[in-house]
């Protein structure tokens, strides 16, 4: 069964501040994929990950994945209250896409 | 145009009401997908649409009958519902193959009375 774990599932953090929310998947995939979730919204696809080492960027968010290690990380770099948000990753597998739990993420002003 | 369009927004149905969910998309994808989602978990896939014929049913209750009357639209038929099948149902297209990078409604909120 393919299982795709996120963490942390809860993030609250200041303005200003980076962090790192990880992504792992129990089998072997090349394309890897991360959206974005405003409360009572719908999915926004942010990043596009499809082979390994891949590294995408939008402004103040850095995905990448190695898809040996079966990781994926979604950076963020001085955190602004805009981005406030549930970021889930996921990985498709028989015209499937199976999500992660999503990691909601709170910044403080 | 990379919309896809989801009609209602919103809905309240009674248990023994039948009522059907519209989406729409004009970007000539020809996979097209149901998602449920309750609150504060991720969407959950119910079907899968591809060149208009049912390729995936993640062994969803009958009461929920989805339908692909042509390459752009998709529909899905709801019929005596009980209250746990409150969610957010999103419907999402994609090129076929192209399953993560799927394009997603925003949603029709569905409230079972």
């Amino acid at each position: 069964e393919l299982k795709v774990e996120q963490n942390p599932l809860f993030l609250s953090m200041q303005e200003g501040k980076n962090y790192t929310i990880y992504c792992n998947y129990s089998t072997t995939s090349d394309r890897l994929y991360w959206y974005r979730q405003d409360p009572g919204k719908s999915l926004e696809s942010l990043f596009v990950l499809l082979s390994n080492g891949a590294v995408k960027q939008e402004g103040r968010l850095m995905a990448s994945l190695d898809t040996k290690a079966r990781l994926s990380t979604l950076h963020i770099t001085a955190a602004v209250h805009d981005l406030s948000a549930t970021y889930f990753c996921a990985v498709d597998r028989d015209d499937k896409i199976i999500f992660g739990k999503g990691t909601r993420l709170h910044i403080l002003p | 145009d990379t919309e896809v369009t989801q009609t209602p927004k919103h809905l309240v149905m009674g248990m023994t009401n039948k009522k059907s969910l519209k989406c729409e998309q004009h970007m000539g994808h020809r996979a097209m997908y149901w998602y449920k989602q309750k609150a504060k978990k991720p969407p959950e896939l119910m079907f899968v649409y591809s060149y208009e014929k049912l390729s995936i049913n993640e062994s969803v209750p009958s009461r929920f009958s989805p339908e692909c009357p042509n390459s752009s639209l998709l529909n899905l038929h709801l019929h005596a519902l009980q209250p746990e099948d409150s969610a957010l149902y999103l419907c999402a297209s994609s090129q076929v193959n192209w399953v993560g990078e799927a394009f997603f409604g925003q949603g029709t909120r569905l409230t079972v009375v």
